[in-house]
């Protein structure tokens, strides 16, 4: 059974960074393009970045470019997103997801979140 | 693209018909359309892919359909566990994904 399980989601002050990471199981995180995307409070749902198998091919949400990064270890089965210069508005539920294949552009697996509070 | 969902609200007795709309700003020329379910505490669930299929274990009330910008979804006979947010998505362009803003469905 695929499972995505984030963490380290947190209450921050706006300027200030933060990791989460995805820890991913019953499949093989090196077969995959993982992606993030995050649902703000009262908002709808947003694609935040996307990270090929090898991070050869990384991209980015014009809201979050310069100020993210996206890492994988596909040894650990990890995923991670790096945060710098928190935002209110990067106030969300952050979730790790996973298509079913290449020619699928759906998000058919996702966590269950992990909420980044960010506020002065 | 940018995707317009409508209404914001559907507030619906049990076994009345839902329909959910999606308008793209531009033709999706692939065939690239789903739909999520989004209940409060829970990871979105896909619903619908390449514009009118079902995923894995979505009941049969649930059917979607259209062409060029504009698509819906639709539940035949609401439930009281439907309550959640509905959100189309298409892939293409820049962003690569991208989500209409919800519809949330309520049950009287």
């Amino acid at each position: 059974e695929v499972q995505l399980v984030e963490s380290g989601g947190g209450l921050l002050q706006p300027a200030m960074s933060l990791t989460l990471s995805c820890l991913a199981s019953g499949f093989s995180l090196e077969d995959f393009t993982m992606h993030w995307v995050r649902q703000r409070p009262g908002k709808g749902l947003e694609w935040v970045s996307s990270i090929n198998w090898n991070s050869d091919t990384i991209t980015y949400a014009d809201s979050v470019k310069g100020r993210f990064a996206v890492s994988r270890d596909n040894a650990r089965q990890s995923l991670y997103l790096h945060m710098t210069g928190l935002r209110p508005e990067d106030t969300a539920f952050y979730y790790c997801t996973r298509r079913q294949n290449d020619w699928d552009p759906y998000f058919h697996y996702w966590g269950r979140g992990t909420l980044v509070t960010v506020s002065p | 693209i940018v995707l317009t969902q409508s209404p914001d609200t559907l507030s619906l007795s049990p076994g009345q018909r839902a329909t959910f709309s999606c308008r793209a700003s531009q033709t999706i020329n692939n065939k690239f359309l789903g739909w999520y379910q989004k209940k409060p505490g829970q990871a979105p669930r896909l619903l619908i892919y390449d514009i009118s299929t079902r995923a894995a274990g979505v009941p049969d009330r649930f059917s979607a359909f259209g062409s060029g910008a504009d698509f819906a979804l639709s539940i035949s006979s609401v439930e009281p566990e439907d309550v959640a947010v509905y959100y189309c998505q298409s892939y293409g362009g820049s962003p690569p994904y991208s989500f209409g803003q919800g519809t949330r469905l309520e049950i009287k």
